[in-house]
């Protein structure tokens, strides 16, 4: 069975710090792996997506990057900003119907 | 594109009644949906995944007979959650996702809070 980890659990930083929250996943038979960002009492807004094929995405401030190999993945913010506090959600897809295994997620806070 | 709704996005419901909830994909069509619970301070749990006409495939430990999952066309599935209890108040959160492609996504719907008093 699919077990995520997420490290840190909880992340405070000074704003314009960069960070990586990390990701480890015990089974690397995965079709991709994405992650999310959710704010308090609010749904998912996917952040990005990673394809099993791919090593890397980027999107504005984010890099993700996955070693499929080794289980793991990380989630790089460069310059963080207060609007970034939120709590970070690692997902991998793996099974016949793609279902998401998700980690426990990372609470970051940026202070001002 | 790819955008997911719920409804109702909150509600309040007394011990022992039934609550329907509503997953829509409204710009695609979803070949499957997933309904995922979270409680406070807690990740996501699967709990059932299911295909557009066919029966809801539940995960283990979660009672069928309570939590009533219907996907009766591409753009719809519902959970009922019969005769609820406080317990069974949590966030309910859907997805649904397009099959027919490679790799396919899931695209998340806004949330649910059930209160149950």
């Amino acid at each position: 069975k699919q077990e995520v980890t997420q490290i840190p659990a909880a992340l405070s930083v000074p704003e314009g710090e960069n960070l990586v929250l990390n990701c480890s996943f015990t089974d690397s038979a995965i079709y991709n792996l994405q992650w999310f960002r959710q704010d308090p009492g609010k749904g998912l807004t996917s952040l990005l997506l990673i394809q099993s094929s791919q090593r890397e995405q980027t999107s504005g401030r984010l890099n993700a990057s996955l070693d499929k190999s080794s289980g793991r993945s990380t989630l790089y913010i460069a310059a963080s900003q207060p609007g970034d506090s939120a709590t970070y959600l690692c997902a991998v897809s793996g099974g016949s119907a793609r279902q998401l295994t998700f980690g426990s997620g990372t609470q970051l806070t940026v202070l001002p | 594109g790819a955008v997911v709704s719920q409804h109702p996005s909150w509600v309040i419901c007394k011990s022992g009644t039934s609550v329907k909830i509503e997953c829509r994909s409204l710009d695609f069509q979803a070949t499957t949906m997933f309904w995922y619970r979270q409680f406070p301070k807690q990740s996501l749990m699967l709990m059932a995944t299911s295909n557009e006409g066919s029966k809801a495939t539940y995960e283990q430990g979660v009672e069928k007979d309570k939590f009533l999952i219907n996907h009766a066309s591409l753009t719809l599935s519902t959970l009922t959650v019969t005769s609820a209890h406080p317990e069974d108040s949590s966030f309910y959160i859907c997805s649904a996702s397009w099959d027919r492609t490679a790799y396919p996504e899931q695209y998340f719907g806004p949330g649910t809070r059930l209160t149950v008093t």
